[in-house]
Formats: C-alpha cells, structure tokens, sequence
C-alpha cells in the first residue's frame, strides 16, 4: 500500500511569490492535515480536510489555504511568502475520525529567501 | 484549547542508557499515541493506547496510558544510536476527529 506522497520533495521561493504544495493521501482516506514544522520543532497545526470540505483551521493568516480535491488529495497554498513561512511542511491523512491516528508523509522543505 | 505539557524538551545521553519522557494534561482523553520523527522525515506511529492503565509494548519501547486519562509515558530501553529524533506524544480531541500533540522531545544519543 502507497503511504501519503507530498511534493515537490523541497521548494525555494522568493519573499512575495506563492507557493502550492500537494499531498495524495492512503487510498481510503478521506481526512487530510497539513501542519507546519519550523526549525525542527513542534508540529503547527494548518488546516484539516474532510470529504472535500475544510473542517478545521489552525491560528494562520488568511494567505495559507487550500482545498481538497474529490480524489482526496490536497493542495496547500501560501500566497506573499514571508521569510517566516521557510519550514518543513506536512501532509497527514486517516479515515474520516483519527480514533488510529495519521499517518504522515516525509514533507515538503520550503525555503523562502 | 487543548494542551499537551511533554518533557523534557531534550535528552543527551549515552547509548545503551534508558529514556523516559512523558506527557500531561489538564484534560481527560480516551486515547493516547506515541510518534517518532526522524531527521527529514515525517512522524511514524509507535505506539497507540486506548485504555486507562493500558501498558504496550513494541520492541524496547513501552508506553502507558494513565490510569487518571490525563498522562503518558514512554521509555525506551537500552537505547541505540538509531533512536535519534523527535518524539511526539498526542491525542484524540473529544470528537475523535483530531489529534492535539505535545511540543517534542528531541533525543539524542552518544555512541
């Protein structure tokens, strides 16, 4: 069974340019988590999908978003990048309820200079 | 919101030593996880417990689920080089629809 896949693998911006960034879930999965991972430090929690709809929000400006498409994938915008915004992003997905947890993928390095 | 109290922060120590690290709330859940993350990697699930008092064990891991629903554990014996990195400990939200997880602690372990 294919685990989550994010990609691209890493992604270097520019301060002000939008950056998109993918994830395919567990086939069967229909709950998709995107956090954030700064410096190697804890797990900041972005958005949750579910069944295309978006369920939940973290504590994030406006300029983070996303959408889940009817595949279940996932797509996770950030739009006029900040220099802040550099750090590991991470797709996770389970059925619909995490009563097993997620499972994650390896992320997606952004570098914002 | 949901807070996950996890120590300590950091561990430095030599290999072949035990580790324990542990997690806290101030709130009761029905289901504690334990994850590893390793240098440039994503999380991996070690270890989940679904019942107050519950004891599991995977390899030199064992965690447990207290008995009052608002802490963990986990320890590692005999620990290896390969037991670098992150552990996160997390639960269920009172949904059963997320997880909340702790801050991290960073092992580190001397060959």
């Amino acid at each position: 069974e294919a685990g989550v896949t994010q990609s691209p693998t890493h992604l270097i911006k520019t301060r002000g340019q939008q950056a998109t960034l993918r994830c395919s879930p567990i086939s069967g999965h229909t709950s998709v988590y995107w956090y954030q991972q700064a410096l190697g430090l804890g797990l900041q929690f972005l958005l949750w999908y579910d069944e295309g709809e978006e369920r939940n929000r973290g504590n994030f400006p406006p300029r983070f978003s996303g959408r889940q498409f009817p595949n279940y994938s996932s797509e996770l915008n950030v739009n006029a990048l900040e220099l802040e915004d550099s750090a590991l992003y991470l797709c996770a997905s389970s059925p619909t309820g995490a009563r097993f947890g997620y499972t994650f993928g390896s992320g997606t390095r952004l570098t914002v200079v | 919101g949901q807070q996950l109290n996890q120590s300590p922060q950091s561990m430095f120590i030599q290999e072949g030593e035990d580790v324990s690290m542990n997690c806290t709330s101030s709130s009761i859940f029905n289901t504690w996880l334990w994850y590893k993350q390793e240098p440039g990697e994503g999380p991996v699930l070690l270890i989940a417990l679904y019942k107050a008092g519950e004891l599991t064990s995977n390899g030199r891991l064992t965690a447990q689920f207290g008995i009052t629903r608002k802490d963990s554990f986990l320890n590692i014996s005999a620990s290896i080089p390969s037991d670098v990195g992150i552990y996160f400990c997390a639960v269920n939200n009172n949904a059963g629809n997320m997880l909340t997880f702790g801050g991290g602690t960073r092992l580190m372990v001397k060959p």
